[in-house]
């Protein structure tokens, strides 16, 4: 039940754009994505509900396709301040349990 | 917001002791907690689910009598490794869900390194 994260890792200029995916086999409740840098916890980034679904919190933004299978996050115009690996947790049913894929390391470099 | 607290932040202990770690809510009341499990490079691994009150719920694979999770209310829950070795050596992380709502995420405190000699 594991959502599977592509690609694992990521390295950027600053100023350039990526994207990470999220794929599960089964239709979602929700996914969450969360970024975490070393040594520390997971920061909540957003989480999107709906199929179709697309939101963003300045240059970062995320999309949950009609199906509800898969979730992307893309990251525009990269800060160095973005480096970090991302996980997107994922819940088939609405008790609040998350799977976490096994995350996309992403280094945004000068 | 939605600040989660851990306590203590790393433990170094000798095989066969035991260690208690806080998870503490501090600005909401917790309806659920989960702890996770995280080796280096890796994912986090859910371990178990704990709700205030009652017995908590374990993952597949996870020994709930090595692994002792206690819920004692709405902003604590505790999670004892007893007579720990060497392999239970990990970053264990908590978070917190505020709520029951389609919108409640899970905040995550800082985490407790643990490193069992």
């Amino acid at each position: 039940q594991q959502p599977v994260q592509s690609p694992q890792a990521v390295i950027l200029r600053e100023g350039e754009d990526a994207v990470i995916n999220c794929s599960s086999s089964k239709a979602l409740y929700s996914v969450h994505w969360y970024r975490q840098k070393h040594g520390e916890a997971p920061v909540f980034l957003m989480i999107l509900l709906k199929g179709g679904e697309q939101k963003g919190h300045e240059k970062i933004s995320a999309s949950f396709n009609e199906k509800k299978q898969q979730s992307s996050l893309y990251l525009t115009a990269s800060q160095l301040s973005y480096s970090g690996t991302y996980f997107c947790g994922t819940e088939i049913g609405s008790w609040g349990k998350l799977q976490f894929g096994a995350g996309t390391q992403v280094v945004v470099t000068p | 917001g939605a600040v989660v607290s851990q306590h203590p932040s790393w433990v170094i202990c000798k095989s066969g002791t035991s260690v208690k770690i806080e998870c503490r809510s501090l600005d909401f009341q917790a309806t659920t907690m989960f702890w996770y499990r995280q080796f280096p490079k890796q994912s986090l691994m859910l371990m178990a689910t704990s709700n205030e009150g009652s017995k908590a719920t374990y993952e597949q694979g996870v020994e709930k009598d090595k692994f002792l999770i206690n819920h004692a209310s709405l902003t604590l829950s505790t999670l004892t490794v007893t007579s720990a070795h060497p392999e239970d050596s990990s970053f264990y992380i908590c978070s917190a869900r505020a709520g029951t709502g389609d919108t409640d995420t899970q905040y995550f405190g800082p985490g407790t390194r643990l490193t069992v000699l």
